[in-house]
């Protein structure tokens, strides 16, 4: 157990839809990121937050947002659902000082399906 | 961050140690190799990381060579449940907040 929590771990959603993806990172982790995995695709990075204040951005799509509560949790919003977004989506956290080169715990994932 | 290269699949029989190799002729002084694993559709987990000693852990070791160019993780004895990807990552020391980029792996099999 990573200590990373996500819900749901499984989701089946019709296309134009919209659905909110939640992650609880590990007690003390200041930082969460998202990842979105395909089928037989690598894992991509979307976007990161640090401390409720967004860090970086990756491949996200303009129909996709994030946000970080003051709680530290985060939630990954999926809009306009079409078949292609379909995949595992992974939510990682780590204490991500400055300085430091932590290791990255990751959540078992949420399967997203879009029918 | 250096560009790795790794093979796309390799197969190890169970209880033989299985030495993963990992290619990043480009590498920086200042910059580790970490590895991490998924396991099929789970979350990746981190295994190992390293600047340029040898590291053990209670799962694997990490054998850097000398001028820092290529690495190798070893499963000393591999399990039927080390069947996985491995992903050999390099990133820049002191970047803890930034996120993992990952590429496409070696698919280990083990073997019964």
């Amino acid at each position: 157990d990573s200590g990373v929590t996500q819900t749901p771990k499984h989701l089946i959603t019709a296309t134009g839809q919209r659905v909110t993806l939640r992650c609880s990172p590990r007690s003390g982790d200041l930082s969460v990121y998202w990842y979105q995995q395909s089928l037989d695709q690598g894992l991509q990075f979307l976007i990161q937050y640090y401390n409720g204040e967004e860090r970086a951005k990756g491949n996200i799509l303009e129909r996709f947002s994030a946000q970080q509560f003051p709680d530290l949790h985060s939630e990954l919003n999926l809009s306009s659902l079409e078949l292609g977004d379909s995949a595992l989506y992974f939510c990682a956290s780590s204490v991500a000082e400055e300085r430091s080169d932590t290791e990255a715990f990751f959540g078992q994932g949420t399967r997203l399906t879009v029918v | 961050d250096a560009k790795t290269t790794q093979p796309t699949s390799m197969d190890c029989a169970e209880g033989r140690a299985a030495n993963l190799p990992c290619n990043h002729s480009t590498i920086s002084g200042n910059e580790y190799v970490y590895w991490y694993r998924q396991i099929h559709s789970q979350g990746p987990q981190y295994i190992i990381h390293g600047l340029k000693n040898n590291e053990t852990n209670e799962m694997a070791s990490l054998i850097i060579t000398e001028d820092r160019k290529s690495s190798t993780l070893i499963l000393p004895h591999a399990t039927l449940r080390d069947t996985a990807v491995y992903y050999c990552i390099v990133r820049v020391a002191g970047t803890g907040r930034r996120a993992l980029t990952f590429g496409s792996g070696t698919r280990l099999q083990v073997q019964p």
